[in-house]
């Protein structure tokens, strides 16, 4: 089946250690999100990927990073993550600007 | 600033009664109203897209309908699987999607 999947599913690392997550699809679709959503809140998006073309959003901290080496797969690089970063990340993929599927999520703990 | 609003935040119900979810919005441009539900530790899984007011869809005991300035989720005679949180997006004219916050369905039997 067509999917979107993250790795890993649990991460744990320590304030200020860097961290990457890493999200794959098999939806051959050109679009690929990465939003943070804390308990009880809704998602919020952090960056996207059209194809090659990076779009950062206005408030998503320096800290956070993204990296696309193909179509397939996208990564969220933390750099020196803080308490305030604990989070479930979800990644999504679109065709162009249409429905976005979601991945399982990744949830992150600072310790 | 586009705005969504879920209510209510949390929903308790006996398993077969009917209730309906509101999401009320704001948004410049509204290129699709979108729902999704979220188990638990998971990520959204999508529901319906809705383009334009008076659209109805429905799937399994849910509908979903769209008027200008709302969206209804109606869960008709619930169950206990149909327990999950259920969020509501809208996306504008730049093609972003904002969430609401959603609205936590407990279905008991």
């Amino acid at each position: 089946d067509a999917m979107v999947i993250q790795n890993p599913r649990y991460q744990v690392t320590q304030f200020g250690k860097p961290v990457t997550l890493s999200c794959s699809q098999t939806l051959n679709h050109n679009v690929m999100y990465w939003y943070q959503q804390k308990s009880s809140q809704a998602p919020k998006l952090l960056f996207h990927y059209y194809d090659k073309d990076f779009n950062n959003e206005a408030d998503t901290p320096d800290n956070f990073q993204s990296r696309r080496p193909n179509t397939s797969f996208c990564f969220l690089d933390i750099r020196s993550p803080g308490l305030g970063d604990a989070a479930m990340y979800l990644c999504a993929t679109s065709r162009e600007e249409n429905t976005q599927y979601f991945g399982p999520g990744t949830r992150l703990t600072v310790l | 600033e586009d705005q969504v609003t879920q209510s209510p935040e949390a929903l308790r119900l006996q398993e077969g009664e009917s209730s309906s979810l509101n999401c009320s919005y704001t948004v410049s441009g509204l290129r699709g109203l979108f729902w999704y539900r979220q188990d638990p530790g998971k990520g959204p899984e999508f529901l319906f897209t809705l383009y334009s007011a008076g659209e109805e869809k429905e799937k399994e005991r849910l509908k979903a309908t769209l008027t200008k300035k709302e969206s209804f989720l109606h869960i008709t005679a619930p169950k206990p699987e149909d327990s999950a949180t259920y969020l509501c997006a809208v996306r504008n004219s730049w093609g972003k999607l904002q969430f609401g916050a959603g609205t936590q369905v407990v279905v008991t039997p």
